[in-house]
């Protein structure tokens, strides 16, 4: 199994709602990414978590709130978005943090706040 | 700070013809990693090729070969024999040995392959 999935594809929510993000791997990988990415922009980096800890935060609003409840699983919690929040969020996982460790990234989670 | 810059917002090509796609990058590091990554209108990304700095060898993968100018800091995508599935945007990356270790992307460049 070497793919990296996400639920939901798409996602509508108005900006007093609470949603989550999920993200699942069963590569046995230790390392797990959020990012944010607006169309036709790069992804930019938002958090990183290496053996279930959270090892960086670029700075995120904390309307933002990851969780890795395990090796396999990483959440991301949103809570009292804003339109401007609306973009494809990216999951990925590597081995671990080695510097040429691939990353592999999920599909992505179509991101909309009303 | 660490930037990635591709020059090229579009570029195409004849299906079975050769592309370059162009990156260059700013940094004081001398210790670091490039990665070329593929992002089809599937949105999926996949990495394309990678390339230790420390390495004068440039990186090959099947029909995907970089050319990697370190002292011009250029790190360069060549695609041979263009296929209808190569189509995509194209990103080019850059990690650095210390800090963060983040991966930087630059803007991406969109490929587009004429049959």
């Amino acid at each position: 199994d070497t793919e990296v999935t996400q639920t939901p594809k798409h996602l509508v929510m108005g900006m007093t709602n609470k949603k989550s993000l999920k993200c699942e791997q069963h590569m046995g990988h230790r390392a797990m990414y959020w990012y944010k990415q607006k169309a036709k922009k790069p992804p930019e980096l938002m958090f990183v978590y290496s053996y279930e800890k959270l090892s960086i935060n670029e700075s995120v609003p904390s309307r933002f709130s990851p969780e890795c409840p395990n090796s396999s699983l990483l959440n991301l919690h949103l809570h009292a978005l804003q339109p401007e929040d609306s973009a494809l969020y990216l999951c990925a996982s590597s081995q671990d943090l080695g510097l040429l460790k691939p990353q592999f990234f999920g599909p992505g989670t179509r991101l909309t706040v009303l | 700070a660490q930037t990635v810059t591709q020059s090229q917002p579009e570029m195409s090509v004849q299906e079975a013809e050769t592309v370059t796609l162009s990156c260059t990058y700013d940094t004081s590091e001398s210790d670091y990693y490039l990665f070329w990554y593929k992002q089809p209108p599937s949105r999926q990304m996949i990495l394309v090729i990678r390339q230790e700095a420390y390495k004068q060898q440039n990186a090959t993968e099947n029909r995907f070969s970089v050319n990697f100018q370190k002292a011009a800091k250029s790190f360069s995508l060549k695609i041979s024999d263009s296929q209808l599935g190569d189509a995509a945007m194209y990103f080019c990356a850059y990690r650095y040995a210390q800090g963060a270790q983040k991966l930087v992307f630059g803007q991406g460049t969109r490929l587009t392959i004429n049959p």
